[in-house]
């Protein structure tokens, strides 16, 4: 299983931008990275997801070096409400046989401050 | 869509009881995830489904733990007998495809006591 570590907590203020590292240095062929976002009471909901270099989207970037042991999520100018847990996740579906499993990381708890 | 649906949203039961949550996912997805998640051991997936079929139930902890998709819009897990140590909250998730972003319930907090 692709184990990934992340920095248990980070602060930032308001306005800035936050990077978020995960490692996973055992990766395989087929894993996606996605990164999720949780709220206290809520179930996580989905950011980005990439499989190699860049992927961008309305809420966040996500870069991916060359040789993907790791991930960096990147969230432009936050404010108080991305205040949550950002989880790293490393894994591949498959529809038989022998799987994969989907492996959250521990999570990172951004502390947006104002 | 109202996104996945997750009943009882709380769940209070003593040990040795028999306890059954509940799992609508989105319609026209074709995989389903159960999540279980604890302070200690964080997210884990427990099991998941494709088109109905169960594909991996390496992460369901015990024998007391069952799932069940009897159709495309329903699954159950159910725990029995139940044990204060399966005090966690748990996760329905759906996707449709592979390696797309799967959308989370609402959880269902169980406490057993």
């Amino acid at each position: 299983l692709a184990k990934t570590t992340q920095p248990i907590s980070m602060d930032s203020y308001e306005g800035q931008e936050v990077n978020i590292t995960c490692s996973h240095n055992n990766i395989a062929t087929n894993d996606y990275i996605t990164w999720y976002q949780q709220f206290p009471s809520q179930g996580p909901r989905f950011i980005i997801q990439g499989y190699k270099t860049k992927v961008t989207n309305e809420v966040a970037s996500l870069f991916i070096p060359a040789d993907r042991k790791s991930s960096t999520l990147s969230l432009p100018r936050v404010s108080l409400s991305d205040t949550a847990v950002y989880y790293c996740l490393v894994g591949y579906l498959i529809s038989s046989g022998s799987a994969r499993q989907l492996t959250f990381g521990s999570g990172t708890q951004l502390t947006v401050l104002p | 869509d109202a996104g996945v649906i997750q009943s009882p949203r709380h769940e209070v039961t003593e040990m040795g009881q028999e306890v059954t949550l509940r799992c609508k996912p989105i319609s026209g997805h074709d995989y389903l995830f159960w999540y279980r998640q604890t302070m200690m051991r964080g997210l884990e997936l427990l099991i998941y489904f494709n088109n109905n079929v169960p594909i991996d139930d390496s992460g369901m902890p015990e024998d007391r733990f069952s799932a069940k998709m009897p159709n495309a819009s329903f699954s159950t897990l159910k725990i029995q007998p139940s044990e204060p140590r399966d005090s966690a909250v748990y996760f329905c998730a759906s996707s449709l495809g592979r390696a797309t972003e799967a959308f989370f319930g609402q959880g269902t907090r169980l406490t057993v006591v």
